[in-house]
């Protein structure tokens, strides 16, 4: 079945431009998360939907992210006002709340986002 | 608060050698452990998990972890490791509800 999707794949901005970012997980999944990889920092959690709960923002780095899931699936990562700090690889997860399968994740393949 | 230590972060082996990658997690209640795997330029693909049940957990491509509690371990392991393995292996850790904590990440750098 299809996997988790991205896009874009790749964006390149100008700094201080305002960048959306967008997911969708796979069908069913009632979680959904993103997270940031960048270099010397690793992966990094940033946001984390689980149904219709309050989304847990304590990864955010700052009030410049934002983050909204619609209809419980598609999710959409907003930046404001970019930095070049905020350039990274922004990964996508989805996953099917179980203790079975002890949320297992499945990733996308992730938004290369460069801020010039 | 949970947190995960990959004691290594590059790891050259040659070809057909044995490897073990290192993971120390701490947590102050039971967690779910995984090794995710992410070859050039490509996303992350999950190797294993251990939930719970036997400490002795085996993956995809002949990869296999062992959960150790006293330790606070789950180190992954593979006896004769392939070129294709060239990789950043990265271990996780989370509780059920939350999001995952990543180590630093480990590459793994194959040679013949």
């Amino acid at each position: 079945g299809a996997g988790v999707s991205q896009s874009p794949s790749n964006k390149v901005t100008e700094k201080g431009k305002d960048v959306e970012l967008r997911c969708d997980p796979i069908s069913g999944h009632t979680a959904l998360y993103w997270y940031r990889q960048s270099l010397g920092q690793g992966l990094e959690f940033l946001i984390y939907f689980q149904g219709n709960s309050a989304p847990d923002k304590s990864g955010l780095p700052s009030d410049r992210f934002s983050a909204e899931r619609t209809g419980g699936s598609v999710s959409t990562l907003t930046i404001q006002r970019t930095q070049q700090e905020d350039s990274a690889v922004y990964l996508c997860a989805s996953s099917f709340q179980s203790g079975r399968t002890g949320n297992e994740q499945f990733f996308g393949p992730g938004t290369r986002l460069t801020v010039l | 608060a949970q947190s995960v230590t990959q004691l290594d972060s590059q790891v050259p082996v040659f070809e057909e050698a044995p490897v073990e990658l290192r993971c120390n997690y701490s947590s102050s209640v039971s967690v779910y452990l995984f090794w995710y795997v992410q070859y050039p330029n490509q996303g992350l693909q999950l190797l294993l998990k251990y939930l719970s049940g036997s400490t002795l957990v085996k993956g995809i491509n002949g990869f296999e972890a062992e959960f150790n509690k006293s330790q606070t371990s789950f180190h992954l392991r593979k006896p004769s490791v392939h070129i294709s393995d060239t990789a950043e292996y990265f271990c996780a850790v989370t509780q059920a509800g939350t999001a995952l904590i990543f180590g630093k990440g480990t590459t793994l750098s194959v040679s013949s």
